[in-house]
């Protein structure tokens, strides 16, 4: 079943602050965080795994709570560069594949 | 080091055809996955192959078949494509199995069904 993410669409200007969440009906091994530029592929941003390991990105971070099958994206300071549509996967257990959610578009304006 | 590889980038179908969308990777993942994006839908999975020897249904298999060819190469066939199948589609590779593995996409392929 596909995560649920929101907001659907943000737009900021340089410096602010950005929260994009995604949850899950099901219990989660994993959640992924993707970016995706317009006319290119997703690229990898964060991985948080249950029991607390994490690996990604040095200016982005994130938080899964397990309990609540919920995970946010924390964008803060941001820069135009951050502007794609994001993208959150979820992982039921180790080893099955990616379900992602519909997209958050991000857009940063100077 | 190409990573995984799509081909083609770009084809026009006609309502009815056949076509072959081929995916290959050099870095030794052992599972593989296509996606389909449209606007506003995300990404949704069509086919996966967790290793080789083995394929699974996704989210949105109708109209397609895979073959795992080897641990390289992972093929999504339209048999018989329907405007419905226009889109784009993404090929991904992962080592697979527990931990922090992550996808790496292939380019993408973008296909038009009249």
């Amino acid at each position: 079943q596909q995560p649920v993410q929101s907001p659907q669409a943000v737009i900021l200007r340089e410096g602010e602050d950005a929260v994009i969440n995604c949850s899950s009906s099901k219990a989660l091994y994993s959640v992924h965080w993707y970016r995706q530029k317009h006319g290119e592929a997703p690229v990898f941003l964060m991985i948080l795994l249950k029991g607390g390991e994490q690996k990604g990105h040095e200016k982005i971070s994130a938080s899964f709570n397990e309990k609540k099958q919920q995970s946010s994206l924390y964008l803060t300071a941001s820069q135009l560069s951050y502007s794609g549509t994001y993208f959150c996967g979820t992982e039921a257990q180790a080893g099955t594949a990616l379900i992602f959610g519909k997209g958050t578009t991000l857009s940063v304006s100077s | 080091n190409a990573g995984v590889t799509q081909t083609p980038k770009f084809q026009v179908l006609k309502t009815g055809q056949s076509m072959t969308l081929q995916c290959a990777q050099d870095m030794n993942h052992n599972s593989m996955y296509w996606y389909r994006q449209d606007p506003g839908m995300g990404l949704r999975l069509i086919y996966y192959s967790a290793s080789e020897g083995t394929t699974d249904k996704g989210e949105v298999p109708n109209g397609y078949n895979v073959s795992r060819l080897n641990k390289r190469e992972f093929s999504l066939r339209l048999e018989s494509a329907a405007p419905s199948q226009t889109s784009v589609y993404f090929c991904a590779t992962r080592t697979g199995g527990s931990g922090a593995n992550v996808l790496t996409f292939g380019a993408g392929s973008r296909l038009t069904v009249l």
